[in-house]
C-alpha cells in the first residue's frame, strides 16, 4: 500500500511561535492532499486541500492566514501554524491521494501538537 | 454545505456479537464511502470501502451496505474480538470528481471478553 509520512509525530511549544508539518508521500505521486485537525475524542474535520502548484483551497471558518498550506511537488505539502496559541493544541493528520485515482486517501501518521 | 451523521457515538458489545454502525450523508453526489478504524493516537486505517454502484460489499467478517435512496450507509461487524475495539468513522466523498472526504462523528466501539 501508498506511505505517506508525517513529521514531526508531535511537538510543544511556546505560545506565539510557528510550527511547520511536513507530509510526505513516499512512494508515489500524490495530486491533492488534505489536511484535517481532530480533537480528543471527536472526529477528523477537513482544513483545507492541498492541490501540487496551485492555492490551497481552506474550509469555511480556518484562518488560511493562520495556517499556511504549501503543496510544493507531487510529494510533499507543509502546514505551518503560526503564532500559535494553546487553542490550536490538536492532532493534525495530513492525507494523500494518489495521481490518476479518484478515490482512496492514504493518512500520514499525524502529528500532536501541544502549545503552552 | 456536505454533512455525514454516525450514529451511535459509543457501542458496547460482548465478544462474538454483531455490531452496526449507521450513517447518513446529505450531499446526493456522493459517491464513494469508505470507512475507517483509528486507534488512540494513530491514523486512521482504512478498513472497506464502497462505491455508489453497489449496493454491499463483504470481506471477512465485516460487511457495508449502501441505500443511495435513502442517502445511508452501515457497517456491520461479525464475530466480535476486543482487538476490534476502536473508534470507527465513516466517510462520504464524490470520489470521481476528486472530492474531499466529509467524516462522521465517530463511534467508540468497545468489545468486552
Amino acid at each position: 500500500g501508498a506511505v505517506v509520512s508525517q513529521h514531526p509525530s508531535w511537538v510543544i511549544c511556546k505560545s506565539g511561535t510557528s510550527v511547520k508539518i511536513e507530509c510526505r508521500s513516499l512512494d508515489f505521486q500524490a495530486t491533492t492532499m488534505f489536511w484535517y485537525r481532530q480533537f480528543p475524542k471527536q472526529s477528523l474535520m477537513l482544513m483545507a486541500t492541498s492541490n501540487e502548484g496551485s492555492k490551497a483551497t481552506y474550509e469555511q471558518g480556518v484562518e488560511k492566514d493562520k495556517f499556511l498550506i504549501n503543496h510544493a511537488s507531487l510529494t510533499l505539502s507543509t502546514l505551518t501554524v503560526t503564532s500559535a496559541h494553546p487553542e490550536d493544541s490538536s492532532f493534525y493528520i495530513c492525507s494523500a491521494r494518489r495521481v490518476a485515482t479518484n478515490e482512496k486517501l492514504f493518512f500520514g501518521s499525524g502529528t500532536q501538537l501541544s502549545v503552552l | 454545505g456536505e454533512n455525514v451523521e454516525q450514529h451511535p457515538s459509543t457501542l458496547s458489545v460482548q465478544e462474538g456479537d454483531s455490531a452496526v454502525i449507521k450513517c447518513t450523508y446529505s450531499d446526493s453526489a456522493s459517491n464513494y464511502f469508505p470507512w475507517y478504524k483509528q486507534e488512540l493516537g494513530k491514523r486512521p486505517q482504512l478498513i472497506i470501502d464502497i462505491r455508489s454502484n453497489v449496493g454491499e460489499k463483504k470481506d471477512q467478517r465485516i460487511a457495508v451496505t449502501l441505500n443511495k435512496t435513502a442517502k445511508h450507509f452501515s457497517l456491520h461487524i461479525t464475530e466480535t474480538q476486543p482487538e476490534d475495539s476502536a473508534v470507527y468513522f465513516c466517510a462520504a466523498s464524490r470520489g470521481n470528481q476528486g472530492g474531499k472526504l466529509i467524516f462522521g462523528q465517530g463511534t467508540e466501539l468497545s468489545v468486552k471478553p
